[in-house]
């Protein structure tokens, strides 16, 4: 089945560094991927669309200038968090359709990657 | 605007038991689509099943069925013989259309099924 690879699993940083957040595709190409934030014990709130080749989409009341995403091929998507502060702490998980006939084009997670900012 | 309501916080079944956990969902679309997603406490998302709005049967995968009321915007999902591994947090969610930004994806706040052995 499809695989969406999501790296790291977990990051602790000091408040003030950026961290890097990947997530590719395995076995299939995705010219746009999803980034997801996800507050404990809540559901999943879309932040961005990242697209292949063009700027990435974001939703309302997300920083741009704060959470860079970088779509730099159809298999990798990256998320930046910029100077990120203890508030940024939070479960960060990218997904992928899948495309093609016949696949609905369901889409597929990563891992999710929990950041903790101290 | 699209909306899903997930009305069950958490749930209990029993083992071996069937459950439904419900879904409802709001759109003005005629085309969109109907996902189910499993989230253990590790956090991966896994799918489960999914329906389509023209599709005219229940989607159908393994234990899972999905009780699907167009006319009523509910698409519950069934888990037949309920598993200990069953344990997790089951979202719904909803895409509108298909193709390129129109797969994002809108959940529902999700619900907490335990099962009890």
């Amino acid at each position: 089945g499809a695989v969406v690879s999501q790296h790291p699993s977990r990051v602790i940083c000091k408040s003030g560094t950026s961290v890097k957040i990947e997530c590719r595709s395995l076995d299939f190409q995705a010219t746009t991927m999803f980034w997801y934030r996800q507050f404990p014990k809540q559901s999943l709130m879309l932040m961005a669309t990242s697209n292949e080749g063009s700027k990435a989409t974001y939703e309302q009341g997300v920083e741009k200038d704060k959470f860079l995403i970088n779509h730099a091929s159809l298999t990798l998507s990256t998320l930046t968090v910029t100077s990120a502060h203890p508030e940024d702490s939070s479960f960060y998980i990218c997904s992928a359709p899948l495309t093609g006939y016949g696949t609905n084009e369901k889409l597929f997670f990563g891992s999710g990657t929990q950041l903790s900012v101290l | 605007a699209q909306k899903i309501t997930q009305t069950q916080p958490g749930m209990f079944v029993q083992e071996k038991e069937a459950v439904t956990l419900d879904c409802t969902y709001d759109t003005s679309d005629q085309s969109y689509g109907l996902f189910w997603y499993k989230q253990p406490s590790s956090g991966e998302m896994i799918f489960l099943i999914y329906q389509g709005s023209y599709d005219e049967q229940n989607a159908t995968e393994g234990r899972y069925s999905l009780n699907f009321q167009k006319a009523r915007k509910s698409a519950n999902l069934v888990i037949s013989a309920s598993q200990l591994g069953d344990s997790a947090m089951y979202f719904c969610a909803m895409r509108k259309g298909y193709g390129g930004a129109t797969n994002k994806l809108i959940f529902g706040t999700g619900t907490l099924l335990a099962v009890q052995p």
